[in-house]
Formats: C-alpha cells, sequence, structure tokens
C-alpha cells in the first residue's frame, strides 16, 4: 500500500460527459502529481500541485483541470470528454522539498469513455 | 528536452532465467533521478529504486540489481533468476531537480514474460 488512495478504481462514462478523479496523498507529502496512461501516448505527466499551487504543467488537455485543496487531497475534472481520453489516471505524491523524490503512485482510475 | 528511451519492446524468457532491461535517457541537467517502476496486471505502478545523479554505485537487491552508467547515459536493470511473478511492464523514468519540477518522464516499458 503506497498510501495514496484514488477514487473511483473505475468510472465508466458518455462521451461529452464530464467526471472528476480525486486523489489523497501520502500523510505529509505536500505535492501531488497526474499522470495518464494509454495504449498509444504511454505513461506521461498532466499537472502537478504543491501545497495547493499549481507548479507545473505536462501535456494536459485544455478540458482537463485540476486542483489541490487546503486538505492536500486534489481533483482532477475531465470534460467534454471524447473516446481517446479512455485511460489509466494516476495520482502520485510527494515530499517536494526533502531530498528524497519518488513519486509514490495510487493504484489509478480506469476510466472508460463510451 | 528530457527523454527516456526502453528499446525492449518486450522480452520473454524462461522461469531461473537471468534478464536484463535496458534504459537510456537524456537530460541537460547535472542533477537528477532515475527511477525503475514496475505495473504487474493488475494495474498499479510500484515503485522499485531511485538513484541519483551523483551516485554511480551499483545496487543489489535481493535478485535485482541496477547498473547506472553516466558515460553512457544508462541505468539498466537485471533480475538474476527470474520468477513467473516478475512477470509485469517495467518503467524506467527521470526526473530533473534543477528546477525544482519534480515530475517523472517515462520510458515506453518493457513487458516482461516469465514462462514457468
Amino acid at each position: 500500500d503506497s498510501g495514496v488512495t484514488q477514487t473511483p478504481k473505475h468510472l465508466i462514462t458518455a462521451t461529452g460527459q464530464r467526471v472528476t478523479l480525486r486523489c489523497s496523498p501520502r500523510s505529509g507529502d505536500l505535492s501531488v502529481y497526474w499522470y495518464q496512461q494509454s495504449l498509444d501516448q504511454g505513461l506521461q505527466f498532466l499537472i502537478q500541485y504543491y501545497n495547493g499551487e499549481e507548479r507545473a504543467k505536462g501535456n494536459i488537455l485544455e478540458r482537463f483541470s485540476a486542483q489541490q485543496f487546503p486538505d492536500l487531497h486534489s481533483e482532477l475534472n475531465l470534460s467534454s470528454l471524447e473516446l481517446g481520453d479512455s485511460a489509466l489516471y494516476f495520482c502520485a505524491s510527494s515530499d517536494l522539498q526533502g531530498i528524497y523524490t519518488e513519486a509514490f503512485f495510487g493504484q489509478g482510475t480506469r476510466l472508460t469513455v463510451v | 528536452a528530457q527523454k527516456v528511451t526502453q528499446a525492449q519492446t518486450e522480452i520473454s524468457v524462461v522461469e531461473k532465467e537471468d534478464v536484463t532491461l535496458d534504459c537510456v535517457y537524456e537530460t541537460r541537467d547535472t542533477t537528477y533521478y532515475l527511477f525503475w517502476y514496475k505495473q504487474p496486471p493488475s494495474g498499479e505502478l510500484v515503485f522499485l529504486i531511485r538513484r541519483n545523479s551523483f551516485d554511480e554505485q551499483n545496487e543489489i537487491s535481493g535478485r535485482y540489481s541496477w547498473n547506472f552508467q553516466k558515460s553512457t547515459s544508462s541505468f539498466n536493470f537485471t533480475i538474476t533468476a527470474s520468477q513467473v511473478v516478475d512477470s509485469a511492464v517495467y518503467f524506467c523514468a527521470l526526473s530533473e531537480a534543477a528546477t525544482g519540477r519534480r515530475a517523472l518522464t517515462f520510458g515506453s516499458g518493457t513487458r516482461l514474460q516469465v514462462q514457468p
């Protein structure tokens, strides 16, 4: 158990809809990362938050947004969903300030857009 | 820009064979971290190891060992006496430290099949 919790584990929704994925980081970790794993793009970084503020952006679509709340949990919002958004979405957390930079990953949310 | 290449898409071995998974990286930073993750069929990403760019010592953990060579920008992973439970997709990843952006850049992964 990595200590990072993601909900839901599975999500099936229709094209055009909007979904919210939730992530609770490990206790004490201030940094949250979102990654997308799809068959054609592999594992790619979407966005990073640190203590409530956006820190870095990767290949995140404009239809996607995220935020980190005062209790440090994070949500990834995906809107106007397309078939190609079907993927495994991972959240990871780490202690940005420490020398240990390994990211601990949650179990992922498998999103299927039909 | 940083890049991680795992040229081996899929490897199949018979149990008890040794197997090496290759990883080559590109970065302009002098301070960076290299990782290996395992993704079993259940889908989660399991952290295996982290090395920083200043530590080129090889590491051994049980049947796992890692060979880090800055001269060739490689961070290879060897499993000795492979077992069926080692069947998984293995990802090599890179994180740059200088900018404070700790996001991981992953390779495309190597699927390892260990046959009984």
